[in-house]
């Protein structure tokens, strides 16, 4: 089974500054169609997880362009350019090279200073 | 608008059943394949369950394969998930989810399901 893991576990922001999470899975998620199975997503508190990256770097609609994906292979990161107040919560990367068998990273949580 | 709304959820004992449901509106729900995605209290997300959009190929995940049964019925918009030999640990929020494709889109705010004696 694919284990994904992330660093930190939790972060604590100033606003306006960056941010960065790492994501990585025991096991390549590079596709033998070509394409890299790995998402974002964000779960503010008290919501339901909401997309923000797919395919490693591509932006969900609507997902504002000061978030960013990159990686490849095994190691992944999710950067924030300048963090905001509403992008506080738990993002958890998630694997879906097995589709439509998905496994999730366990969360990194952020908040502001 | 995309709107998935789950119910059924509620307190139930060891060993017991519950049968979840998931509303779906504002898209074609047939044309799509559907999850089941778990949360535990204070805890990350686990993938439980898959029906594709005929309902033909279905997965579960190892945590509750042999007990928990994934169905829909496109005729009314709805996704469900029969829950028996429920345990301590299946006590999460589920949520029903879309798979467009290859990706997750959109989610539902998700039914508490507390398994205790």
């Amino acid at each position: 089974d694919i284990v994904m893991t992330q660093t930190p576990l939790s972060l604590s922001v100033t606003p306006g500054q960056p941010a960065s999470i790492s994501c990585k899975s025991s096991q390549s998620l590079l596709h033998s169609d070509g394409k890299t199975y790995l998402y974002w997503y964000l779960q503010k508190p008290g919501q339901s997880p909401q997309l923000l990256i797919y395919e490693v770097s591509s932006r969900f609609s609507g997902v504002p362009d000061r978030f960013s994906g990159s990686g490849s292979g095994t190691d992944f990161t999710l950067k924030i350019s300048r963090v905001e107040a509403e992008d506080v919560g738990v993002y958890y990367c998630m694997q879906g090279i097995h589709l439509p068998i998905f496994t999730f990273g366990p969360g990194t949580k952020v908040d502001i200073k | 608008e995309v709107q998935l709304v789950e119910s059924g959820g509620g307190l139930v004992q060891p060993g017991g059943s519950l049968r979840l449901s998931c509303a779906a509106s504002g898209f074609t729900f047939s044309s799509y394949s559907m999850n089941w995605v778990r949360q535990a209290p204070g805890k990350g997300l686990e993938w439980v369950s898959y029906i594709s959009s005929s309902s033909s190929t279905i997965y579960y995940a190892d945590s509750v394969k042999g007990r928990f049964t994934i169905s829909r019925d496109n005729a009314k918009n709805s996704l469900y998930l029969q829950m028996n030999s429920l345990r301590d640990e299946d006590t999460a929020v589920y949520y029903c989810a879309r798979l467009e494709v290859t990706l997750i889109d959109y989610w539902g705010q998700g039914t508490l399901v507390t398994v205790s004696s």
